[in-house]
């Protein structure tokens, strides 16, 4: 069964400051995503990892994807209070030609001014 | 392009109660999931399905029905609701990955917000 697991859970942060959120998965994958949540809202796709080594950035997010070490992470650089919100990643199981995405418990970020 | 369209918004319910949450999509995707969230346990799926015309069980899928009208809705029925289903619903879309070039990456709606007394 795939465990996918995020920390930390919670993370108050200041403006201007630097970050990492980590995602750790228990079986192998090469497929990661990362997702958006504002509060009541739905989910946004922020980033999509396809292979080892992948590195996508928008903007002060940027992702990674180590599938040897089955971790992903998703750093913030000089964080701004837009970027409040909870993020989620999230790993693929293909089956029967579905993506099945398994979620982490999500990481909610808060940056003060 | 509206995406993918879930409806009712938001449903208050007694126990015991039935209902259905409706999902449709208008990107021509194969694939259709529904999916619960609740506090500190990020999103677990429920039921998927693949292609029109199959279903399967997801993650949790004891107390859920589903049905893959056609291409582009795909349902999700309480038969007979329970406090422990109170939660956000999301359905999702996305395209098939193997053998093609897109990024499998799941379209969500709007989320269906339940809850039963």
């Amino acid at each position: 069964e795939l465990k996918v697991e995020q920390n930390p859970l919670f993370l108050s942060m200041q403006e201007g400051k630097n970050y990492t959120i980590y995602c750790n998965y228990s079986t192998t994958s090469d497929r990661l995503y990362w997702y958006r949540q504002d509060p009541g809202k739905s989910l946004e796709s922020l980033f999509v990892l396809l292979s080892n080594g992948a590195v996508k950035q928008e903007g002060r997010l940027m992702a990674s994807l180590d599938t040897k070490a089955r971790l992903s992470t998703l750093h913030i650089t000089a964080a701004v209070h837009d970027l409040s919100a909870t993020y989620f990643c999230a790993v693929d199981l293909l089956i029967q030609g579905a993506q099945k995405l398994v979620f982490g418990q999500g990481t909610r970020l808060t940056i003060n001014p | 392009n509206a995406g993918v369209t879930q409806t009712p918004k938001f449903q208050v319910l007694k126990t015991g109660q039935s209902m259905t949450l409706q999902c449709a999509q208008d990107m021509n995707h194969n694939s259709m999931y529904w999916y619960r969230q609740d506090p500190g346990m990020g999103l677990r799926l429920i039921y998927y399905s693949a292609s029109e015309g199959t279903t399967d069980k997801g993650e949790v899928p004891n107390g859920y029905n589903v049905s893959r009208l056609n291409k582009r809705e795909f349902s999700l029925r309480l038969e007979s609701a329970a406090p422990s289903q109170t939660s956000v619903y999301f359905c999702a879309s996305s395209e098939v990955v193997a053998g093609g070039s897109n990024t499998g990456e799941l379209f969500f709606g709007e989320g269906s917000r339940l809850t039963v007394l």
